[in-house]
């Protein structure tokens, strides 16, 4: 079965500092997607990345980056430099197909806090 | 990139009405949508997926007399709350996914808030 695990609930951090976003997914396909979404308090997600299970190769993106690691199932999300528009609650997922279809899970989220 | 909406962004209605909420993908054709609901401070949890011209498919615990779904174009989804109660209030968001590549994409609506006097 599917799960995804953000044990960090809330993160506080003051502008500049990097903090790291750790999600931990459990599957037991072989082809998996994935994802990282950020929910502003507006409500709407905002897609960051997509992974598929075959890249390992870590990303970077402006301020973001993305290290995935298949051996420790984790796909973990840093942000460099924090800034207050970084404050927002940040969901990792994780899609497949299965017997019942495409699905994909959330995990519980990262409400994270950026102090100026 | 692909665009999906909701309609109505914001919904009050009193307790024992029905509220129907809108999704649709504008400008790819979606062979399948999601309905997911979301109380405060907490996750996404998937009610159902639909499949157009097909009965949606439920989570387990999901009531599917309460939550009538209807996939009935590639463009629109409809989830509609039947005799909603003050329990029912939450935060619902759709998402939708085309049947071409990539597959594992899923295009998110903005989400309707909804609250049941």
């Amino acid at each position: 079965a599917q799960k995804v695990t953000q044990a960090q609930t809330e993160i506080s951090v003051v502008e500049k500092e990097d903090v790291t976003l750790d999600c931990v997914y459990e599957t037991r396909d072989t082809t998996y997607y994935l994802f990282w979404y950020k929910q502003p308090p507006s409500g709407e997600l905002v897609f960051l990345i997509r992974r598929n299970s075959f890249d390992e190769q870590n990303e970077i993106s402006g301020r973001y980056s993305w290290n995935f690691q298949k051996s420790t199932s984790s796909f973990n999300f840093t942000i460099t430099a924090s800034q207050v528009v970084d404050s927002a609650v940040y969901f990792c997922a994780l899609s497949e197909e299965g017997t019942g279809g495409f699905k994909t899970i959330f995990g519980a989220g990262t409400r994270l806090f950026v102090k100026a | 990139g692909a665009v999906v909406s909701q309609h109505p962004s914001w919904v009050i209605c009193k307790s024992g009405t029905s509220v129907k909420i809108e999704c649709r993908s504008l400008d790819f054709q979606a062979t399948t949508m999601f309905w997911y609901r979301q109380f405060p401070k907490q996750s996404l949890m998937l009610m159902a997926t639909s499949n157009e011209g097909s009965k949606a498919t439920y989570e387990q615990g999901v009531e599917k007399d309460k939550f009538l779904i209807n996939h009935a174009s590639l463009t629109l989804s409809t989830l509609t709350v039947t005799s909603a109660h003050p329990e029912d209030s939450s935060f619902y968001i759709c998402s939708a996914k085309t049947s071409g590549r990539p597959q594992e994409t899923q295009y998110f609506g903005p989400g309707t808030r909804l609250l049941v006097l």
